[in-house]
């Protein structure tokens, strides 16, 4: 089994609907973290978790929220998706107490609003 | 504001020959830098990194970096390119302090032609 699990790995969906990309992760990782990639723009952060009580804004975070159900397990949701939401969502763990932490991702989950 | 920047979409070589990925970042203090790739339909996975101490790293399948504070700039290179090379690979910073938030550059896609 992968270390970071993503579901669902495609979602196709309309605009106004609710959606919740789901993460999953075995690295016994405090750190999470969701990020957004489109063509052309690399990876923009759209949420970080540094513990369960602890979440914060990236760079995108307008339309997205997120839920830390435990330390393993880092939900993204679309409350009111758009087509501009398009796009391919990361999940990633690190470590804290590895130092300069590498990132750990899942494969992807791709979301296409139509 | 921390920021990466690599300033080519795409690079082309031929296999056997040396190939360089550029990177410059800018960040507040001391960077940690590092080098993902990802290919087709998967996730990204970790290159190399700096943290400290010798200006040249070595990693994953062959790849170093050259670390070069005086330019800001953490080049990737490998001697000799392979055809499985290919692939787009991302240059990412890390304040060694404060937020301790990743920033990618934009992707840059290598193109090993047999």
């Amino acid at each position: 089994d992968a270390d970071v699990t993503q579901t669902p790995r495609n979602r196709i969906t309309k605009t106004g609907k609710r959606i919740m990309l789901e993460c999953s992760q075995t690295k016994g990782h405090d750190r999470m973290y969701w990020y957004r990639q489109d063509p052309g723009l690399g990876l923009r952060l759209i949420y970080y978790s540094f513990d369960v009580k602890d979440i914060n804004k990236g760079e995108i975070s307008d339309g997205y929220s997120v839920s830390r159900q435990a330390q393993a397990k880092f939900s993204l949701s679309l409350e009111s998706a758009i087509p501009n939401q398009t796009a391919l969502y990361f999940c990633a763990t690190s470590d804290r107490q590895a130092g300069a932490n590498v990132l750990t991702f899942g494969a992807g989950s791709r979301l296409t609003v139509l | 504001a921390q920021s990466v920047a690599q300033p080519e979409d795409q690079v082309n070589v031929a296999e056997g020959n040396p190939l360089t990925v550029k990177c410059t970042y800018s960040v507040s203090g001391n960077p940690y830098l590092f080098w993902y790739v990802q290919y087709p339909n998967r996730g990204l996975q970790f290159l190399l990194k700096y943290i400290t101490g010798d200006n040249l790293v070595k990693g994953s399948y062959g790849f170093e970096a050259e670390f070069n504070k005086s330019q800001t700039s953490f080049h990737l290179k490998k001697p000799s390119a392979l055809v499985s090379d290919s692939a787009l690979y991302f240059c990412a910073v890390r304040e060694s302090s404060g937020t301790y938030k990743y920033i990618f550059g934009t992707g840059t896609r290598l193109k090993v032609l047999a």
